[in-house]
């Protein structure tokens, strides 16, 4: 099956600073990506997508970029607040499919 | 209630052990999904819906796993003779669009299994 991983297990900023969480996905026909946040005790939390003929999007205070030639996405989080300590899941899809491959995640903590 | 709801969120079995777990979906929504999350894992897919129709099955890991949702709104996800591996967070997420998961789905809180 689809293969979603993530470089970095764990990643610690400073309040105030710019996160980037990395993820790479081995499948060529995925064209649907979605990055979720996931804080303990619940279910994951949308927080962008970006389809496959984009290769940016901006939303508030994120942006996912997609390089669709080396299969990487990244979360880039503007100004990280104490509140967007979580994991971070990046998940990608088939348009035509009924199913997410979620990759391992990224354990975000802010240090204030 | 304007979410994803699940219930119960705890759940102790003992091995051998049947159990079935609940998901309220949010109203209205058509497609309806099960995923498995194992700890320190992403979720991974177990099951979809669309309305009261059970269009893909292809993650449940064994035939001891069945889902139904007979009405298309509530949906029970059922595991017979509960082993030790299946310990894990059950997660349900639903979405207003019929048209597979190029849309958000909005995932509810989980019930965590414990299978002792």
């Amino acid at each position: 099956g689809e293969s979603v991983g993530l470089h970095l297990p764990t990643l610690s900023v400073q309040e105030g600073d710019n996160s980037i969480i990395n993820c790479a996905y081995s499948n060529s026909a995925s064209d649907y990506f979605i990055w979720y946040k996931q804080e303990s005790g619940k279910g994951p939390q949308f927080i962008i997508d970006i389809r496959s003929n984009m290769d940016k999007r901006q939303g508030q205070r994120v942006t996912v970029l997609l390089n669709k030639t080396v299969k990487h996405l990244s979360l880039q989080i503007a100004a990280t607040q104490p509140g967007d300590s979580a994991v971070y899941f990046c998940a990608e899809s088939v348009n035509t499919g009924n199913q997410f491959y979620f990759g391992t995640g990224t354990s975000l903590t802010v240090i204030p | 209630g304007a979410g994803v709801s699940q219930s119960p969120r705890y759940k102790v079995a003992k091995r051998g052990q049947d159990v079935a777990l609940r998901c309220d979906p949010i109203s209205g929504h058509v497609s309806l999904f099960w995923y498995q999350q194992a700890l320190g894992q992403g979720p991974e897919f177990l099951t979809y819906f669309q309305n009261e129709a059970q269009l893909d099955k292809s993650g449940l890991p064994s035939d001891r796993f069945f889902a139904e949702r007979p009405e298309g709104s509530v949906s029970t996800l059922k595991i017979q003779r509960t082993q030790q591996e299946d310990s894990a967070v059950y997660l349900c997420a639903s979405s207003f669009w019929g048209l597979a998961v190029t849309y958000e789905q909005y995932f509810g809180p989980g019930t965590r299994l414990t299978v002792t």
